[in-house]
């Protein structure tokens, strides 16, 4: 079975600030991880996904993370965030019969 | 700019009702998902259809549930009768599966449900 967690429930940070949210899995089978992000009142967008390949994966919006295999965890960063960024941002592992499953999410507060 | 549609937006209802939720798919698209929100649980997988069929409800109360794709382009959720319980937002997502990963489902708005 496939499992996501979200250490931070919660992440304040000022504008211009770096910010990383943690995301760990456990899976049992490949592994594909991805980011959603939500806007309030708004459905999930992709931000970005690991399918295969470098463990470094780039999304919109200035977001990268990185796929650590030894340490379970897909981190997402962004170097310089915006007010803008403030959302709640989902984790997420494909699993059986291509099914996604989210950890309970971040969110993301930004301040001036 | 291709998208999922779900109608309606907002809902409220009172106990006992029995509820609709509709998705519009994308043109194309051959797996369909309702998810739930809540505060509590996050987002939870109800159900799953691929090419139509159902593959998987095991994530939906199946005494008050349905989930049903009466063709390709509509995939309706619906609750009767409704509880206070069952207040959340309900999310449908489409893809298109297949052995090339391009996994990524598009999401809709969702359909904000208050049972009162």
């Amino acid at each position: 079975a496939q499992s996501v967690t979200q250490l931070d429930s919660q992440v304040p940070v000022f504008e211009e600030a770096p910010v990383e949210l943690r995301c760990n899995y456990s899976s049992s089978v490949s592994v594909y991880l991805f980011w959603y992000v939500q806007y309030p009142n708004q459905g999930l967008q992709l931000l970005l996904k690991y399918l295969s390949g470098s463990t470094l994966v780039k999304g919109i919006n200035g977001f990268e993370a990185e796929f650590n295999k030894s340490q379970t965890s897909f981190h997402l960063r962004k170097p310089s965030v915006h007010i803008s960024d403030t959302a709640e941002y989902f984790c997420a592992v494909l699993g059986g019969y291509s099914t996604l499953t989210f950890g309970k999410g971040t969110m993301l507060l930004v301040s001036p | 700019d291709a998208r999922v549609t779900q109608t309606p937006r907002h809902k409220v209802t009172e106990m006992g009702q029995e509820v609709t939720m509709r998705c519009q798919p994308i043109l194309g698209h051959n797996t369909v998902f309702w998810y739930r929100q809540t505060m509590m649980q996050g987002l939870e997988l109800l159900a799953y259809f691929r090419n139509r069929a159902p593959l998987d409800d095991s994530g939906m109360p199946k005494d008050r549930f349905s989930a049903e794709m009466p063709d390709a382009t509509l995939a309706t959720l619906k609750i009767q009768p409704s509880e206070p319980r069952d207040s959340a937002v309900y999310f449908c997502a489409s893809g298109l599966n297949s052995l090339e990963p391009n996994y990524g489902y598009t999401f809709g708005s969702g359909t904000r449900l208050t049972v009162v």
